[in-house]
């Protein structure tokens, strides 16, 4: 079956501009992750849906973000006046269930976003 | 605040040798624990994962945890130049929200 998808692929914008990224989990997945990964840096945990509810947010780095996930599939991250430092790639995974513990997260290939 | 560290590498491995990747967690609350293999421009795979202490073996790769010394590692048996990527270890808690990742290490493995 079809894996994670994500696009665009690549996005170049201008800072200040807003951009939004999708994600299309694999089919029947509930939960739903965002991460960022920056020029040699590890993973960074965003956000997560249990279903189309988020329970903890905090990990969004500042207001400017944020994301929704509708009808328990698709989600869609939105950066609001993108700024050079939000240059990274953004990475979606999805799991059967939302627990930890064993479920397994499948990536995406990613959302290159350069911020100029 | 929750941390997985890992030694960034380059580890150099000769063919077919065993490649040892190491990586501590600060979290003592950590329950469960995952390997990774990012080749560069791609997206993480998951290798496997472990939450009871001791070995778990899948094909030529084993992991091992010890939550006494908070210290999880992955070896791999009769390693390839494939196996050239950065391991990124990840740490979760049981109901949970996403993983935290250290920073990888970069393992080649030289023919």
């Amino acid at each position: 079956g079809a894996g994670v998808s994500q696009s665009p692929s690549n996005k170049v914008t201008e800072k200040g501009k807003d951009v939004e990224l999708r994600c299309d989990p694999i089919s029947g997945h509930t939960a739903l992750y965002w991460y960022r990964q920056s020029l040699g840096q590890g993973l960074e945990f965003l956000i997560y849906f249990q279903g189309n509810s988020a329970p903890d947010k905090s990990g969004l780095p500042s207001d400017r973000f944020s994301a929704e996930r509708t009808g328990g599939s698709v989600s869609t991250l939105t950066i609001q006046r993108t700024q050079q430092e939000d240059s990274a790639v953004y990475l979606c995974a999805s799991s059967p269930s939302a627990g930890g513990g064993t479920d397994t997260q499948y990536f995406g290939p990613g959302t290159r976003l350069t911020v100029l | 605040q929750k941390e997985v560290e890992q030694n960034s590498g380059p580890l150099s491995v000769p063919e077919g040798a065993i490649a040892s990747l190491n990586c501590t967690y600060s979290d003592r609350g950590s329950q469960s624990f995952f390997w990774y293999r990012q080749y560069s421009g791609k997206s993480p795979e998951l290798i496997m994962f472990i939450y009871s202490n001791g070995d778990k073996e899948d094909g030529r790769f084993t992991a091992q945890l010890n939550k006494a010394s908070q210290y999880v590692s992955l070896l791999i048996r009769d390693s390839q130049p494939s196996d050239s990527a950065t391991y990124l270890c990840a740490a979760t808690k049981w109901g949970a929200d996403g993983l935290t990742f250290g920073k990888g290490t970069h393992l080649i493995i030289q023919p």
